[in-house]
């Protein structure tokens, strides 16, 4: 069974940071791009970054370029994103998702998602 | 702001049918593909169209999708009460090389 399960969010003061890890199981993780997404509280889908399978093309969203990076260690079947210098607007649930094919947005498994409170 | 435009509501009765449309641009809707989700109160979102109009696995047929020029359509037909929730259209901008969502969509099934 595929699943893909994010861990590491929680409440951080303005200006901190923070790491999340979405782990994969149940299929090839070194295959598939993967991609976050997160979603503000009462808010809509907000892209955030994307990584191919092996790791050397990276994409982010304007809003967390400079402060954000997304990683994976293929080996660990693990996905990351460091964030740092976070924001109140950057409080949301943060989801981990794979995509069915390389260069798409076709979201086929979502984790569960990992809430990211940034408040003092 | 969304870069892609969904109307903030729909609304329908069961058994009828409903279309919730993402409009976009030359940069977006009409060079790449689209995907639609569905996303029920506190839970993941859903995969339900993906390549415009491809429908994954385990997806009824009474969810269809489609793409013209800028714009693409999500069409529910024989609509149910458990059809009620937040529906998002997305894809890839090859301007920005960013991925994009829709502002969401919310269903009620009256």
């Amino acid at each position: 069974e595929v699943q893909v399960v994010e861990s590491g969010g929680g409440l951080v003061q303005p200006g901190g940071s923070l790491r999340l890890s979405c782990a994969a199981s149940g299929f090839t993780f070194s295959s598939y791009w993967m991609h976050w997404v997160r979603q503000g509280p009462g808010k809509g889908l907000v892209w955030v970054s994307r990584i191919n399978s092996d790791g050397s093309s990276i994409s982010y969203a304007d809003s967390v370029k400079g402060r954000f990076t997304i990683s994976r260690d293929n080996a660990k079947n693990t996905l990351y994103l460091q964030m740092n210098s976070l924001r109140a607007e950057d409080t949301a649930v943060y989801y981990c998702a794979r995509v069915s094919r390389g260069e798409s947005l076709n979201f086929d498994y979502w984790g569960q998602g990992s809430l990211v409170t940034v408040s003092s | 702001q969304s870069v892609l435009t969904q109307p903030p509501s729909v609304s329908a009765a069961p058994g009828q049918k409903v279309t919730i449309s993402c409009s976009g641009s030359s940069s977006n809707i009409e060079i790449n593909y689209v995907s639609w989700y569905q996303q029920l109160p506190g839970t993941a979102p859903k995969l339900l169209i993906y390549d415009n109009n491809k429908r994954p696995s385990g997806i009824p047929d009474r969810f269809s999708g489609s793409k013209s020029g800028t714009s693409a359509t999500l069409g529910i037909t024989g609509l149910q009460t458990g059809d009620e929730a937040d529906y998002y259209c997305g894809t890839w901008d090859s301007s920005l090389s960013a991925g994009l969502f829709g502002g969401g969509t919310k269903l009620t099934v009256l």
